[in-house]
C-alpha cells in the first residue's frame, strides 16, 4: 500500500529540547512538504523539497529544520527557538504533472 | 486581510439536508482549487480538484468556482452522518515554475451531521 508514513502520532516535549518529526513516503514522489495547523487557522507552509538535497523555506520557516538526504524521507526539527511549537504537524507529498497533494495522518506535538 | 477566507462555522445539520460550504479569496492569481476532508487526528483528504470556473460533480459532492467573483463553494446532497468532519477549501497558482504543493488554505469549517 502506497502512502505516507508520519511518527510518532503523538509526541511530547519540554520547553527547550529539539525535536523531530519523521515522514517517509514509498509513493515515489519528487515533491515534499511540511504544514502546520492549528485550531482555526487552517494549514500554513513550514518548508518544502522538489528534489533530493534542496529545500526552501515556506510562510513560517522560522524556529524549523529539515533536511532530504533521501528521496523518501523529509525529517522535520522543530527548534529550541520556534516559540509556539504546539500543532498538528501535517507531511505531504506530490507526483508529477500537478497532480493533488496527498497528506499523512500528521504528528500532534505538545511542548509544555 | 487573509488571502482566503473560509465560512467558519460550526455547521450542525440533520441527515438529509444539503450542505453548502464556501470560500472567498483576494488573489485573481489562483488557478486551481481544492476542496479536503479532515476526519479528526487525521490528514486531509482530496475531495475535488478543478480548474475553471463552473460546475464539478462527484457523486453527492458539486465543486462550484466563480472566477469572477473569486468565490468557491462545495455542496454536499443528502448529508451523511459520516460526512461528519472538517472542510478545507485549498487553491494555488498556475504552473511555470511554482510548487504544485504550495498551497494557501481557508480556515476550516467543522460539520456535524446528526441521525
Amino acid at each position: 500500500d502506497g502512502g505516507i508514513t508520519q511518527s510518532p502520532k503523538y509526541l511530547f516535549r519540554k520547553e527547550g529540547q529539539n525535536v523531530t518529526l519523521s515522514c517517509e513516503q514509498n509513493l515515489n514522489h519528487d515533491a515534499m512538504y511540511w504544514y502546520r495547523q492549528d485550531p482555526g487557522q487552517g494549514l500554513r507552509l513550514i518548508y518544502y523539497s522538489q528534489i533530493v538535497n534542496d529545500f526552501q523555506k515556506g510562510d513560517i520557516a522560522e524556529g524549523y529544520s529539515v533536511s532530504r538526504e533521501k528521496k523518501e524521507s523529509f525529517p522535520l526539527t522543530v527548534t529550541s527557538a520556534q516559540k509556539n511549537p504546539t500543532a498538528f504537524y501535517l507531511c505531504a507529498s506530490i507526483g508529477q504533472g500537478g497532480s493533488p497533494l496527498h497528506f499523512g495522518n500528521g504528528t500532534r506535538l505538545t511542548v509544555t | 486581510q487573509k488571502e482566503v477566507e473560509q465560512d467558519p462555522g460550526p455547521l450542525s445539520v440533520p441527515e438529509g439536508a444539503i450542505v453548502s460550504l464556501n470560500c472567498t479569496y483576494s488573489n485573481s492569481a489562483f488557478q486551481y482549487f481544492m476542496w479536503y476532508r479532515q476526519y479528526s487526528r487525521k490528514g486531509p483528504e482530496l475531495l475535488m480538484y478543478t480548474y475553471s470556473s463552473g460546475n464539478k460533480e462527484d457523486g453527492r459532492f458539486t465543486a462550484q468556482v466563480d472566477k469572477s467573483s473569486k468565490y468557491i463553494s462545495l455542496f454536499i446532497r443528502d448529508s451523511q452522518p459520516s460526512d461528519s468532519a472538517t472542510y478545507l477549501c485549498a487553491m494555488r497558482l498556475g504552473a511555470g515554475g511554482t510548487s504544485y504543493g504550495k498551497l494557501t488554505f481557508g480556515q476550516g469549517t467543522i460539520l456535524t451531521v446528526h441521525p
